[in-house]
């Protein structure tokens, strides 16, 4: 069974700052999906971005990007130019492409503040 | 609009009383699946389904039920809620298994059995 691991249960950084959130994983499978997902408090569920495992090339949105390194089974998520509106809390999350366990498992969740 | 809509947003009920979560989606999309968010633990997953009549397990399906009779729709059924089933429930539905495309997930589901 799979398992991810969010070792950082709260952050806070100044507006305009940069900040990395660190995820790592445990899977035996080689074909995987991994996400970050963004809570606000309004609840809602939204996708920040997403990484295919067979892909070297790190993903990047806008001011979001992810440091993916697969050997180490390492998925950080690196914030640029954080503004106020990332307040949030943010869950890193995998799931297999393999039959029969086709199951989504997220991490405990890291809540990030950011400081005007 | 694109949304998955669950339904109801908060619930009060009593230990016994079986009730249904209903989940629907207007995306045509044939994974769904349902997740409870709890503090410290973050979501996890209840049930999925990657197709009509197809459901499978999660991580925490014991207490619940579900069933996938048409594409859309995916409710989750607690036939005696228990204390300890109080949660943060949400449905989400994606194109397919691989989430290529994006995920969207529903409002939530705030339970509470006394």
């Amino acid at each position: 069974a799979q398992t991810v691991t969010q070792s950082q249960p709260e952050m806070s950084v100044q507006e305009a700052e940069t900040v990395t959130l660190s995820c790592t994983y445990d899977t035996s499978e080689n074909n995987y999906y991994l996400f970050w997902y963004k809570q606000p408090p309004s609840r809602q569920m939204i996708l920040v971005i997403r990484q295919e495992a067979y892909k070297q090339q790190n993903a990047t949105e806008n001011r979001f990007s992810v440091n993916f390194q697969k050997a180490a089974k390492s998925f950080s998520l690196k914030i640029s130019d954080s503004q106020l509106g990332d307040t949030a809390m943010y869950f890193c999350a995998f799931i297999s492409l393999n039959f029969g366990n086709e199951k989504l498992t997220f991490g405990t969740g890291t809540r990030l503040t950011i400081i005007p | 609009e694109a949304q998955v809509t669950q339904n109801p947003r908060y619930l009060i009920t009593v230990t016994g009383k079986k009730l249904t979560v209903t989940c629907s989606q207007n995306m045509n999309h044939e994974y769904m699946s349902w997740y409870r968010q709890d503090p410290g633990l973050g979501l996890r997953q209840i049930y999925y389904s990657m197709n009509v009549e197809v459901t499978d397990k999660g991580d925490v399906p014991e207490g619940y039920k579900v069933s996938r009779k048409e594409k859309r729709n995916f409710p989750l059924i607690l036939e005696s809620p228990s204390p300890n089933q109080t949660s943060l429930y949400f449905c989400a539905s994606s194109f397919d298994i691989s989430m290529n495309t994006e995920a969207f997930f529903g409002q939530g589901t705030r339970l509470t059995v006394v």
